[in-house]
C-alpha cells in the first residue's frame, strides 16, 4: 500500500536555526498538508497545500513558516529561526480530495517527524 | 466552528474488558466527516475509521465498533474484549465537507490495558 514518507524521523537543532522538514505524499495525491503535535497534546492542522499554493493555513502557521512542493514528489515545511516552542512532532499528510473527504480514505499520515529544539 | 471533545483523558482497564471512548462533535456544516486515529507509543497516527454525515449506520470491524448518533453529536467508539496491543492514544477528529481543507482533532483519550 502506497504511504506518505518523511525525513528524517528525529531532527535535532539549535534555537535560531534554519530547519526543513521533508516528506514524500503519495504520488497520485493533490493535496497535502502539515499537521504538529506538542508532546502529550492534540494534533494542530498547521497548512494545507494545492495546485502550488496554501490553500488554508491557521494561526500557528506565522511567517517564520513556509512551506514548498520544489519538484514532482517532496513537499516540505521550512521554520526559518526555531524557538524551543517549535519542539513537537509534525506530521505530513495527504489526499487524494479537498481534507481527505470525498475519497474511500482519508488523509494519509505520514509517521512524523519527531523536532527537537535545543 | 469546528470543534472535537473527547472528556476523558484517561481509561485504564483490565484485558477482556469492553471500553467505550466518547467523542462529541459540533460543526456548523451539513455535510462532514469523522475520523478515528490510532497512536501508539510508537508515535504514527494509525487510520481506524471514517464516517460522513449521511450515514449513520453503525459499524463494526473485529473487535472495535462505532456508534454515531447525530441527533447528540457523538461518534463513540467501543473496543470489546480490550487487548494489552490496544494500549494507546485515541483521536476523534472533524473534518468539514463544505470545502475545508483541515481535519480537527480532539485531545485524545489515552487507554491502558493491562494484563
Amino acid at each position: 500500500e502506497p504511504e506518505v514518507t518523511q525525513t528524517p524521523s528525529h531532527q535535532v537543532t539549535q534555537m535560531g536555526q534554519e530547519v526543513i522538514l521533508r516528506c514524500v505524499p503519495i504520488s497520485n495525491h493533490l493535496y497535502f498538508y502539515w499537521y504538529r503535535q506538542i508532546l502529550g497534546q492534540k494534533v494542530e492542522f498547521l497548512v494545507s497545500f494545492y495546485n502550488n499554493e496554501i490553500s488554508e493555513k491557521s494561526e500557528i502557521f506565522d511567517d517564520q513558516f513556509s512551506v514548498e512542493r520544489p519538484d514532482g514528489s517532496n513537499f516540505t515545511l521550512k521554520i526559518r529561526s526555531t524557538k524551543l516552542e517549535d519542539s513537537a512532532m509534525y506530521f505530513c499528510a495527504s489526499s487524494e480530495h479537498r481534507g481527505g473527504a470525498y475519497s474511500n480514505q482519508p488523509q494519509h499520515f505520514g509517521d512524523g517527524t519527531r523536532l527537537s529544539i535545543l | 466552528a469546528q470543534k472535537v471533545t473527547q472528556a476523558q483523558t484517561e481509561i485504564s482497564v483490565v484485558e477482556k474488558e469492553d471500553v467505550t471512548l466518547d467523542c462529541v462533535y459540533e460543526t456548523r456544516d451539513t455535510t462532514y466527516y469523522l475520523f478515528w486515529y490510532k497512536q501508539p507509543p510508537s508515535g504514527e497516527l494509525v487510520f481506524l475509521i471514517r464516517r460522513n454525515s449521511f450515514d449513520e449506520q453503525n459499524e463494526i470491524s473485529g473487535r472495535y465498533s462505532w456508534n454515531f448518533q447525530k441527533s447528540t453529536s457523538s461518534f463513540n467508539f467501543t473496543i470489546t474484549a480490550s487487548q494489552v496491543v490496544d494500549s494507546a492514544v485515541y483521536f476523534c477528529a472533524l473534518s468539514e465537507g463544505g470545502g475545508g481543507f483541515k481535519t480537527i482533532f480532539g485531545a485524545g483519550t489515552r487507554l491502558f490495558v493491562k494484563a
